[in-house]
């Protein structure tokens, strides 16, 4: 069965501090892809990444961070430098199979309050 | 700019009466669109599967007759919240593939703000 985790429910931290928004996921499928999706207050979801599961490199895009670990079935992200328009509720996200049915299984959300 | 415009983004209504909700896709074609529903601070859950041309594929637990999508065309499907009562009260979210020249990837609506009072 697939399934996202992600375990912090909320995160609060001081401006200008570092911030590590964790992702377990479980899939039986060889070819997946990975998101982290950004929603603000608002509710429209914002991209930040998405990963296929045979590209492991690790990401950077500027304060933003990606580290995808197979072996452990994670895909953590980091804020460096944390600032208060980073605060929302972010969601990482699973789809499976080789064409991509864009049926996402979001985990329950991590929501982060960047204190001024 | 936005690819996929969902509308309206704020609805009210009185229970019993029914809401539509449209999501189209804009400068591209969709014969499969996904409706996600979120209940305040909760994850979204993925409804239904919007099929053009054939019925819709609901997820477990979903009603058919209380949530009517219809795929009207290649670039706009509807979801129809019948008899709404204020459990219905959600954020609702629609996404559509898009295939492009290395990949498809899925674009989300802004989503709509459904009130039940």
């Amino acid at each position: 069965a697939q399934k996202v985790t992600q375990a912090q429910t909320e995160i609060s931290v001081v401006e200008k501090e570092d911030v590590t928004l964790d992702c377990v996921y479980e899939t039986r499928d060889t070819t997946y892809y990975l998101f982290w999706y950004k929603q603000p207050p608002s509710g429209e979801l914002v991209f930040l990444i998405r990963r296929n599961s045979f590209d492991e490199q690790n990401e950077i895009s500027g304060r933003y961070s990606w580290n995808f670990q197979k072996s452990t079935s994670s895909f953590n992200f980091t804020i460096t430098a944390s600032q208060v328009v980073d605060s929302a509720v972010y969601f990482c996200a699973l789809s499976e199979g080789t064409s991509g049915t864009y049926k996402y299984i979001f985990g329950t959300g991590t929501r982060l309050k960047v204190l001024a | 700019g936005a690819v996929v415009s969902q509308h309206p983004s704020r609805v009210i209504c009185k229970s019993g009466t029914s809401v539509k909700i449209e999501c189209r896709s804009l400068d591209f074609q969709a014969t499969t669109m996904f409706w996600y529903r979120q209940f305040p601070k909760q994850s979204l859950m993925l409804m239904a599967t919007s099929n053009e041309g054939s019925k819709a594929t609901y997820e477990q637990g979903v009603e058919k007759d209380k949530f009517l999508i219809n795929h009207a065309s290649l670039t706009l499907s509807t979801l129809t919240v019948t008899s709404a009562h204020p459990e219905d009260s959600s954020f609702y979210i629609c996404s559509a593939p898009r295939t492009g020249f290395s990949r498809t990837e899925a674009f989300f609506g802004q989503g709509t703000r459904l009130t039940v009072v």
